[in-house]
C-alpha cells in the first residue's frame, strides 16, 4: 500500500505570506496529525484532525490551522509567516496495529 | 502530563560494536511505546513499537527493544551496529485504547558510527 504522501518536498516562502502543506494518509486511515521539527526544539505536536473534525492542537498559534477533506486528506496552513516558522513539517496517519506512520515531510523555509 | 527523556543526545559507536539507546518516559498509565529513525532532512521510519504482551519487541533492521514497567523504560538495542545505522533516533509515546492522540516524543539521539 501507499504510505504517507506529503506535498511540496521543499516550499520557500517570503515573511508574511502564507503557505499550504498537503498530506495524503494511508488508504483507510481517517487521522491526520501534523508536526513541526524546527531546528533544536524537536518534535512538537502541531494539530490532529479525525474523520473531518480537528480534535487536539499544540501549543501554536492560531495563524496555524488547517483541515481534512473528506477523502482523509488533511492541509495544513501557515498564515503570516514568521523566519522561525522555517521547519520540516511532518504529516503521520494512524492506524490501530501498526501504529503511527509518517511521511518524508515537506521543508518550509522562510526568507 | 506525559513526557520522554533520551539522556544521550549524541553517541559514537565503533561499527560492529553494540548499542544501546536509553528512553525513559512518565505517563498516567503504560502507553503504547515506539522507536522512530530519522535520516537526514528525511521523515521518521518505525523501527518497532510495543503495544502488549512480550516486553521484549523485535524491529527491522536488526533492533530490539525491552519494556520495563518498574524502570519506566524502552530501551532500543542491536547488537552489531552497522555504518547505515548513523542516525537520529527518537523514542515516542502514544495513549493506549481509542481516540488516536498525539504521540509525545524524546528530543532524540544522534547516533555517530565510526569505521
Amino acid at each position: 500500500e501507499a504510505g504517507v504522501t506529503q506535498s511540496p518536498t521543499h516550499l520557500i516562502k517570503t515573511r508574511g505570506q502564507q503557505a499550504t502543506l498537503r498530506c495524503s494518509p494511508i488508504s483507510g486511515h481517517t487521522s491526520v496529525y501534523w508536526y513541526q521539527q524546527a531546528l533544536g526544539l524537536g518534535l512538537q505536536f502541531l494539530l490532529w484532525y479525525d474523520e473531518g473534525e480537528e480534535r487536539n492542537r499544540g501549543n501554536f498559534p492560531p495563524r496555524f490551522s488547517g483541515r481534512q477533506f473528506p477523502n482523509y486528506s488533511s492541509e495544513l496552513n501557515v498564515n503570516a509567516l514568521e523566519l522561525e516558522d522555517s521547519a520540516l513539517y511532518l504529516c503521520a496517519s494512524r492506524s490501530t496495529y501498526y501504529g503511527y506512520t509518517f511521511g518524508s515531510g515537506t521543508r518550509l523555509t522562510v526568507v | 502530563a506525559q513526557s520522554v527523556t533520551q539522556p544521550d543526545i549524541h553517541i559514537t559507536v565503533s561499527e560492529g560494536a553494540s548499542l544501546e539507546l536509553r528512553c525513559n518516559y512518565s505517563y498516567g498509565a503504560t502507553p503504547y511505546l515506539f522507536w522512530y529513525v530519522q535520516s537526514p532532512g528525511q521523515g521518521l521510519q518505525l523501527l518497532l513499537k510495543y503495544f502488549s504482551g512480550d516486553t521484549l519487541v523485535q524491529g527491522i533492521k536488526g533492533f530490539e527493544a525491552e519494556f520495563k514497567r518498574s524502570q519506566s523504560s524502552f530501551n532500543l538495542r542491536k547488537p552489531s551496529v552497522h555504518w547505515s545505522d548513523a542516525a537520529e533516533y527518537f523514542c515516542a509515546v502514544g495513549p493506549r485504547g481509542g481516540g488516536g492522540n498525539k504521540l509525545t516524543f524524546g528530543t532524540g539521539t544522534q547516533l555517530k558510527v565510526e569505521l
